[in-house]
């Protein structure tokens, strides 16, 4: 039971080139998000989606693209790198129960 | 705007001693309460829930308390062990959107 793989586990980018985070999950789950992680600042929203073909903008949702084709795939694209977007990226899906399964995360660094 | 509230920031307890992490939320369409444990370069993994229609929920070693007049919920972690070490994130969950909004977290390091 793979639960929600993320790939890469790590990724430096040049400022202003573009690149996807994959996530997949085999858990058959409605709803997956994507949430970026800071030092003191908690895990924050990105964008999510409660259904294939549905997504919706979280708490900082500026300067990243998501789609949901399919149940299993919600990737993160990044369409400008920038320095702030340096963060662990991590994605995670649930039922509408609440209880949440996270990736193993995608630490990023933009030099 | 964070509208779920933790601290301590950190926390160092003996092994042994009871720790206790409070959050508090400011939406009442909340249903949901769930703390998460995250150990260095893992992802957050869930440690125990509960639903604002109870007001304390034990599992082992960890409890929650939960004030629904008061916005607060917390977590026990009795018995402490240095294996305990790590970062506690609580979260409250609502909408139709059914997405968690997280404490900043709390992080937890246990002496031996």
């Amino acid at each position: 039971n793979a639960g929600v793989t993320q790939t890469p586990k790590f990724q430096v980018l040049k400022t202003g080139q573009s690149m996807t985070l994959q996530c997949a999950q085999d858990m058959n789950h409605e709803y997956m998000s994507w949430y970026r992680q800071d030092p003191g600042m908690g895990l924050r929203l990105i964008h999510y989606s409660v259904g294939a073909g549905i997504t919706d903008q979280g708490e900082v949702p500026n300067g990243y693209n998501v789609s949901r084709s399919t149940t299993e795939d919600f990737p993160l694209r990044l369409l400008s790198a920038a320095p702030s977007q340096t963060s662990v990226y991590f994605c995670a899906s649930s039922q509408s129960t609440g209880k949440a399964f996270f990736g193993q995360g995608t630490r990023l660094t933009v030099v | 705007q964070q509208q779920v509230k933790q601290s301590p920031q950190s926390l160092i307890v003996q092994k042994g001693g009871i720790s206790i992490i409070n959050c508090a939320y400011e939406n009442t369409a909340f249903d949901y309460f769930p703390w998460y444990q995250q150990f260095p370069g893992k992802g957050p993994a869930l440690l125990i829930a509960i639903r604002p229609d109870v007001s304390e929920k034990k599992e082992g070693r960890f409890t929650i308390s939960f004030n629904k007049s008061a916005k607060q919920f917390s977590l026990h972690i009795m018995d402490s062990q240095p294996g305990d070490s790590a970062t506690y994130f609580c979260a409250s969950l609502g909408g139709s959107a059914r997405q968690l909004t997280f404490g900043s977290g709390t992080q937890l390091t246990v002496l031996p």
